[in-house]
């Protein structure tokens, strides 16, 4: 059972530019969280996302966008790069409030 | 609003015991996690407590008191691999929010 998967694993993109990152929960999972998390600092929550709704948001401008598809799997997209956005990009999975299983994440880098 | 501290780092002795503290205060509570986090990866799932009260699992325990807004991760018998970031995280309705994380260095 292959567990929470992302893509890709590393990006480099200019300050002004959009950006797509991909994940794909872990089997029977419902639930996908996004989280960005900054160099030395813990995730932050940007957003969930169950039967394809926005379920809920955390304090992100709304240059953060999302999608989830029909079979769970999710992306996360972000407009107009700001240096600032460079970080470690966490999806999570769930069926149930007591598991929460991170993706190996996405390392954004604005330059 | 959701504060969640925790120490910025520990230190300890291959061998030896450390308690990681969290202390919270949140608008909403489900359960309390606790995960660990090496340089540069995921993190990966240590514990879960929703009721108060000490939960063992192998070298590592996790104590919580809700009434406190107290929670504690016991590392036991460390070694060198237990060198990473451990995050205490809240959870209320599958979001969390996490604490800026403590990094613990185990030294031979």
């Amino acid at each position: 059972d292959a567990g929470v998967t992302q893509s890709p694993t590393h990006l480099i993109k200019t300050r002004g530019q959009q950006v797509t990152l991909r994940c794909s929960p872990k089997s029977g999972h419902d639930t996908v969280s996004w989280y960005q998390q900054a160099l030395g600092q813990g995730p932050q929550f940007i957003f969930q996302y169950y039967e394809e709704e926005e379920r809920q948001r955390g304090n992100f401008p709304d240059r953060f966008s999302g999608h989830q598809f029909p079979n769970y799997s999710s992306e996360l997209n972000v407009n107009a790069l700001l240096l600032g956005d460079s970080a470690l990009y966490l999806c999570a999975s769930s069926d149930r409030p007591n598991e929460q299983y991170f993706g190996p994440g996405t390392r954004l880098t604005v330059t | 609003g959701q504060n969640i501290d925790q120490p910025t780092e520990m230190t300890a002795t291959e061998g030896a015991i450390v308690q990681i503290n969290c202390t919270y205060q949140t608008s909403g509570f489900n359960g309390l996690f606790w995960y660990q986090q090496h340089a540069g990866e995921a993190p990966t799932f240590l514990s879960y407590n929703v009721l108060d009260g000490l939960e063992e699992k192998g070298r590592f325990s996790s104590f919580l008191s809700r009434s406190k807004g107290y929670s504690y991760l016991l590392l036991k018998e460390l070694q060198m691999k237990d060198s990473a970031s451990y995050l205490c995280a809240v959870s209320n309705d599958y979001k969390l929010s996490f604490g800026a994380g403590t990094t613990v260095t185990v030294r031979a």
